[in-house]
C-alpha cells in the first residue's frame, strides 16, 4: 500500500506568517510522530498522537507550536508567527503503537 | 534521560569494504531500537528492528545486533556498495510505556568506487 506521504515538499514563508503542514500516515497505523530535523542536527521529537488519547505534546518548542490528528488519519502540523529559526525539514512518521515507524518525504521549511 | 551516541559521525571506506557502525546509549531499559537509513534531502527508511528480547536481526547483508547490558548496538553492513552511501541512524524507544524514541545523530557513509 501507499506510505506515508507529506504535502508540500517544500514551503518558503516570509517571517511573522502562519504556515500547515500536512501527513497523510499508512492506513490502519494508530500512532503518528512530528519530527524537526535542522541542518546538521538529529530528529527532535515535537508531538506523538496514539488513537483517540490525549496527544504527547512534550516536544513542541513554543506555543506557536499546535498540531492535530482528524478521525484519526491524517495530521495537520501548524506554526503561527514563524521565525527564521524555525527553518529545518519536518518530518512525519506512523506506526502500529510500538512497531516499526515508516516516515514520510518531509517537508521542507525556509522562514526568509 | 536516555543519550543516544553513534560513532563514527563520518566514515569513508572503498566498495566492497565489510564494516561496522555504532550505537550507544545511556540507560538500558529499553523497549526495542530501530536502524535507518537516510538519503539525502529524504526521509528515513527502516533497516531493521531489534527488540529488548533479542540479540541480533538480519536482512541481506545487513546485521545489527544488541547488548542491553553495555548499551550497544551495531550495525554491520558486508561488501559495502555505493548505493549503501546514506547517513545510518538509530533510535532508541525506552521501555516503561513511553513511545518516544531517542534518536543518535547518525553516522554518515560514502562508499566510493
Amino acid at each position: 500500500g501507499a506510505g506515508v506521504s507529506q504535502s508540500p515538499s517544500n514551503k518558503v514563508t516570509e517571517k511573522g506568517k502562519d504556515v500547515e503542514l500536512r501527513c497523510d500516515p499508512i492506513s490502519g497505523h494508530t500512532a503518528l510522530y512530528w519530527y524537526r530535523q535542522s541542518l546538521g542536527q538529529g530528529l527532535e521529537f515535537l508531538i506523538y498522537f496514539q488513537g483517540n488519547s490525549a496527544p504527547d505534546k512534550s516536544g513542541l518548542p513554543s506555543d506557536r507550536f499546535s498540531a492535530e490528528r482528524t478521525g484519526g488519519s491524517v495530521s495537520t502540523l501548524t506554526i503561527q508567527r514563524t521565525q527564521q529559526e524555525d527553518s529545518a525539514v519536518y518530518l512525519c512518521a506512523s506506526s502500529q503503537v510500538t512497531d516499526t515507524q515508516y516516515f514520510g518525504p518531509g517537508t521542507r521549511l525556509t522562514v526568509l | 534521560k536516555q543519550e543516544v551516541t553513534q560513532i563514527p559521525a563520518a566514515l569513508s571506506v572503498p566498495e566492497g569494504e565489510n564494516l561496522v557502525l555504532n550505537c550507544s546509549f545511556t540507560d538500558s531499559a529499553i523497549y526495542n531500537l530501530q536502524w535507518f537509513r537516510q538519503d539525502p534531502g529524504k526521509g528515513l527508511t527502516s533497516l531493521l528492528l531489534i527488540q529488548s528480547s533479542q540479540r541480533e536481526q538480519t536482512s541481506g547483508r545487513l546485521n545489527a545486533s544488541l547488548d542491553k547490558s553495555s548499551g550497544r548496538s551495531t550495525l554491520y553492513i558486508a561488501a559495502s556498495q555505493p548505493g549503501d552511501s546514506a547517513t545510518y541512524l538509530c533510535a532508541v524507544r525506552p521501555a516503561g510505556g513511553s513511545y518516544i524514541p531517542t534518536f543518535g545523530r547518525g553516522t554518515s557513509l560514502i562508499v566510493h568506487p
